[in-house]
Protein backbone atom coordinates (compact mmCIF):
# COMPACT_ATOMS: atom_id res chain seq x y z
CA UNK A 1 0.00 0.00 0.00
CA UNK A 2 1.09 3.45 -0.83
CA UNK A 3 2.24 5.77 1.94
CA UNK A 4 2.86 9.49 2.31
CA UNK A 5 4.65 10.85 5.47
CA UNK A 6 4.72 14.47 6.50
CA UNK A 7 6.55 14.63 9.95
CA UNK A 8 5.86 18.28 10.46
CA UNK A 9 2.45 19.82 11.53
CA UNK A 10 3.60 23.40 11.13
CA UNK A 11 6.91 25.69 10.82
CA UNK A 12 7.25 29.35 11.09
CA UNK A 13 9.82 30.85 8.35
CA UNK A 14 11.13 34.93 8.13
CA UNK A 15 9.91 36.31 5.33
CA UNK A 16 12.87 36.23 2.42
CA UNK A 17 14.37 32.90 3.79
CA UNK A 18 14.10 29.75 2.26
CA UNK A 19 11.63 26.62 3.58
CA UNK A 20 11.95 22.80 3.37
CA UNK A 21 8.91 20.69 3.59
CA UNK A 22 9.81 17.41 4.40
CA UNK A 23 8.25 14.13 2.80
CA UNK A 24 8.94 10.54 2.50
CA UNK A 25 6.52 7.89 1.10
CA UNK A 26 6.36 4.17 0.44
CA UNK A 27 5.49 2.45 -2.22
CA UNK A 28 6.08 -1.23 -3.97
CA UNK A 29 5.75 -0.17 -7.48
CA UNK A 30 8.09 1.40 -9.53
CA UNK A 31 6.50 3.68 -11.75
CA UNK A 32 4.47 6.41 -9.40
CA UNK A 33 4.20 10.37 -9.29
CA UNK A 34 4.45 12.45 -6.49
CA UNK A 35 2.99 15.86 -6.45
CA UNK A 36 2.84 19.22 -3.62
CA UNK A 37 -0.38 20.91 -3.29
CA UNK A 38 -0.52 24.23 -1.46
CA UNK A 39 -4.23 25.21 0.13
CA UNK A 40 -4.51 28.40 1.34
CA UNK A 41 -6.99 29.31 4.23
CA UNK A 42 -9.86 30.07 1.16
CA UNK A 43 -10.03 26.00 0.99
CA UNK A 44 -8.64 25.98 -2.92
CA UNK A 45 -6.02 22.94 -3.67
CA UNK A 46 -3.14 24.78 -6.04
CA UNK A 47 -1.27 22.46 -7.71
CA UNK A 48 2.54 23.76 -7.53
CA UNK A 49 5.02 20.41 -8.69
CA UNK A 50 5.16 16.77 -10.14
CA UNK A 51 8.08 14.39 -9.73
CA UNK A 52 8.02 11.27 -12.07
CA UNK A 53 9.78 8.41 -10.33
CA UNK A 54 11.66 7.90 -13.68
CA UNK A 55 12.31 11.78 -13.78
CA UNK A 56 16.21 11.78 -14.32
CA UNK A 57 15.85 15.55 -12.89
CA UNK A 58 14.29 17.07 -9.82
CA UNK A 59 11.08 18.99 -11.07
CA UNK A 60 11.41 22.85 -10.61
CA UNK A 61 8.47 25.64 -11.04
CA UNK A 62 9.77 28.79 -10.30
CA UNK A 63 10.39 29.33 -6.06
CA UNK A 64 9.28 25.62 -6.13
CA UNK A 65 11.72 22.49 -6.64
CA UNK A 66 11.70 19.15 -5.17
CA UNK A 67 14.27 17.88 -3.96
CA UNK A 68 13.75 13.82 -5.12
CA UNK A 69 16.09 11.36 -3.33
CA UNK A 70 14.51 7.86 -4.86
CA UNK A 71 16.72 5.30 -2.40
CA UNK A 72 15.58 7.60 0.18
CA UNK A 73 11.59 7.85 -0.66
CA UNK A 74 12.06 11.44 0.03
CA UNK A 75 10.47 14.37 -1.85
CA UNK A 76 10.51 17.17 -0.22
CA UNK A 77 9.58 20.37 -1.39
CA UNK A 78 11.89 23.71 -1.65
CA UNK A 79 10.61 27.67 -1.77
CA UNK A 80 12.93 29.91 -2.32
CA UNK A 81 13.15 33.45 -1.19
CA UNK A 82 10.03 32.91 0.77
CA UNK A 83 6.70 35.65 0.67
CA UNK A 84 3.84 36.37 3.15
CA UNK A 85 1.77 34.93 0.36
CA UNK A 86 3.27 31.39 1.23
CA UNK A 87 1.73 30.79 3.89
CA UNK A 88 -0.44 28.07 3.50
CA UNK A 89 -1.18 24.09 4.06
CA UNK A 90 1.26 22.19 2.38
CA UNK A 91 -0.06 18.64 1.00
CA UNK A 92 2.60 15.89 -0.10
CA UNK A 93 1.06 13.47 -2.43
CA UNK A 94 1.44 10.47 -4.52
CA UNK A 95 -0.60 8.71 -7.31
CA UNK A 96 0.41 4.75 -8.38
CA UNK A 97 0.95 3.71 -11.71
CA UNK A 98 -0.84 5.44 -13.78
CA UNK A 99 -2.11 2.77 -15.67
CA UNK A 100 -3.81 0.50 -12.92
CA UNK A 101 -3.83 3.34 -9.98
CA UNK A 102 -3.91 7.36 -10.67
CA UNK A 103 -5.63 8.27 -7.38
CA UNK A 104 -3.95 10.66 -5.25
CA UNK A 105 -3.24 9.20 -1.59
CA UNK A 106 -2.08 12.35 0.55
CA UNK A 107 0.49 12.98 3.30
CA UNK A 108 -1.40 15.25 6.70
CA UNK A 109 0.34 17.96 5.23
CA UNK A 110 2.41 21.00 7.09
CA UNK A 111 0.69 24.09 7.83
CA UNK A 112 3.61 27.03 6.87
CA UNK A 113 3.45 30.72 8.18
CA UNK A 114 5.59 33.34 6.95
CA UNK A 115 6.48 35.78 9.15
CA UNK A 116 7.00 39.43 8.45
CA UNK B 1 -6.40 28.84 -18.78
CA UNK B 2 -9.01 27.38 -18.77
CA UNK B 3 -9.67 25.41 -14.81
CA UNK B 4 -11.72 22.70 -13.27
CA UNK B 5 -14.71 23.85 -11.94
CA UNK B 6 -17.52 22.71 -9.46
CA UNK B 7 -20.94 24.15 -8.81
CA UNK B 8 -22.32 25.20 -6.65
CA UNK B 9 -19.36 26.57 -4.58
CA UNK B 10 -21.03 26.29 -1.23
CA UNK B 11 -24.42 24.47 -0.20
CA UNK B 12 -26.12 24.02 3.27
CA UNK B 13 -28.71 20.93 3.70
CA UNK B 14 -30.52 19.19 6.41
CA UNK B 15 -30.10 16.23 7.64
CA UNK B 16 -31.80 13.07 5.56
CA UNK B 17 -31.68 15.29 2.77
CA UNK B 18 -29.99 15.05 -0.90
CA UNK B 19 -27.22 17.02 -2.78
CA UNK B 20 -26.32 16.97 -6.21
CA UNK B 21 -22.61 18.08 -7.17
CA UNK B 22 -21.42 19.25 -10.59
CA UNK B 23 -17.76 19.11 -11.79
CA UNK B 24 -16.38 20.15 -15.58
CA UNK B 25 -13.24 19.34 -15.89
CA UNK B 26 -10.66 21.15 -18.09
CA UNK B 27 -11.09 21.07 -21.93
CA UNK B 28 -10.03 17.95 -23.55
CA UNK B 29 -9.59 16.02 -20.20
CA UNK B 30 -10.78 13.35 -19.65
CA UNK B 31 -10.47 11.73 -16.44
CA UNK B 32 -12.53 12.98 -13.32
CA UNK B 33 -11.74 12.22 -9.44
CA UNK B 34 -13.62 13.10 -6.96
CA UNK B 35 -12.14 13.58 -3.20
CA UNK B 36 -13.31 14.53 0.54
CA UNK B 37 -11.77 17.24 2.43
CA UNK B 38 -13.08 16.78 6.24
CA UNK B 39 -12.39 19.86 8.66
CA UNK B 40 -8.72 19.36 9.48
CA UNK B 41 -7.92 16.81 7.34
CA UNK B 42 -6.51 15.62 4.66
CA UNK B 43 -8.74 14.74 0.95
CA UNK B 44 -9.83 11.51 0.61
CA UNK B 45 -10.47 9.93 -2.65
CA UNK B 46 -13.82 8.67 -3.33
CA UNK B 47 -14.15 7.94 -7.15
CA UNK B 48 -12.96 8.20 -10.66
CA UNK B 49 -13.93 8.20 -14.69
CA UNK B 50 -12.29 7.55 -17.58
CA UNK B 51 -14.26 8.22 -20.53
CA UNK B 52 -17.26 7.67 -18.95
CA UNK B 53 -16.80 4.89 -17.00
CA UNK B 54 -16.01 4.70 -13.38
CA UNK B 55 -12.68 3.62 -12.93
CA UNK B 56 -11.47 3.31 -9.45
CA UNK B 57 -13.39 3.33 -5.88
CA UNK B 58 -12.50 4.88 -2.97
CA UNK B 59 -13.86 5.19 0.52
CA UNK B 60 -17.28 6.80 -0.93
CA UNK B 61 -20.55 5.65 1.17
CA UNK B 62 -23.38 3.37 -0.66
CA UNK B 63 -25.36 6.29 -0.25
CA UNK B 64 -23.32 8.23 -2.77
CA UNK B 65 -23.37 7.47 -6.14
CA UNK B 66 -21.39 9.71 -9.28
CA UNK B 67 -21.65 9.61 -13.40
CA UNK B 68 -19.51 11.08 -15.57
CA UNK B 69 -21.62 12.21 -18.65
CA UNK B 70 -20.55 12.13 -22.40
CA UNK B 71 -19.32 15.93 -22.46
CA UNK B 72 -17.65 14.98 -19.72
CA UNK B 73 -19.11 16.65 -16.76
CA UNK B 74 -19.36 14.52 -13.39
CA UNK B 75 -22.05 15.23 -10.81
CA UNK B 76 -21.98 13.15 -6.98
CA UNK B 77 -25.03 12.71 -6.19
CA UNK B 78 -25.57 12.22 -2.42
CA UNK B 79 -28.47 11.14 -0.48
CA UNK B 80 -29.49 10.72 2.75
CA UNK B 81 -27.06 13.14 4.06
CA UNK B 82 -25.48 13.02 7.64
CA UNK B 83 -23.97 15.55 9.83
CA UNK B 84 -20.80 14.05 9.14
CA UNK B 85 -21.02 14.59 5.39
CA UNK B 86 -20.14 17.92 6.01
CA UNK B 87 -16.87 18.33 3.98
CA UNK B 88 -15.02 20.23 1.19
CA UNK B 89 -15.26 18.00 -1.95
CA UNK B 90 -12.88 18.68 -4.93
CA UNK B 91 -13.06 17.44 -8.54
CA UNK B 92 -10.18 16.92 -10.53
CA UNK B 93 -9.20 16.23 -13.82
CA UNK B 94 -6.34 15.11 -15.82
CA UNK B 95 -5.64 14.02 -19.21
CA UNK B 96 -4.52 10.19 -20.15
CA UNK B 97 -3.28 10.85 -23.09
CA UNK B 98 -1.10 14.06 -21.94
CA UNK B 99 0.22 10.92 -19.46
CA UNK B 100 -1.96 12.10 -16.47
CA UNK B 101 1.25 13.73 -14.83
CA UNK B 102 -0.90 16.07 -12.93
CA UNK B 103 -4.13 16.42 -11.70
CA UNK B 104 -5.62 19.64 -11.17
CA UNK B 105 -8.33 20.71 -8.30
CA UNK B 106 -11.40 22.60 -8.92
CA UNK B 107 -12.29 25.19 -6.26
CA UNK B 108 -14.26 22.81 -4.17
CA UNK B 109 -17.75 23.09 -3.17
CA UNK B 110 -18.36 23.06 0.58
CA UNK B 111 -20.88 21.32 1.81
CA UNK B 112 -22.59 21.97 5.40
CA UNK B 113 -25.42 19.78 6.65
CA UNK B 114 -26.98 20.90 9.34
Amino acid sequence: AQKITQTQPGMFVQEKEAVTLDCTYDTSDPSYGLFWYKQPSSGEMIFLIYQGSYDQQNATEGRYSLNFQKARKSANLVISASQLGDSAMYFCAMRGPRDRDDKIIFGKGTRLHILP
Amino acid sequence: AAGVIQSPRHLIKEKRETATLKCYPIPRHDTVYWYQQGPGQDPQFLISFYEKMQSDKGSIPDRFSAQQFSDYHSELNMSSLELGDSALYFCASSSQDAGAREQYFGPGTRLTVT
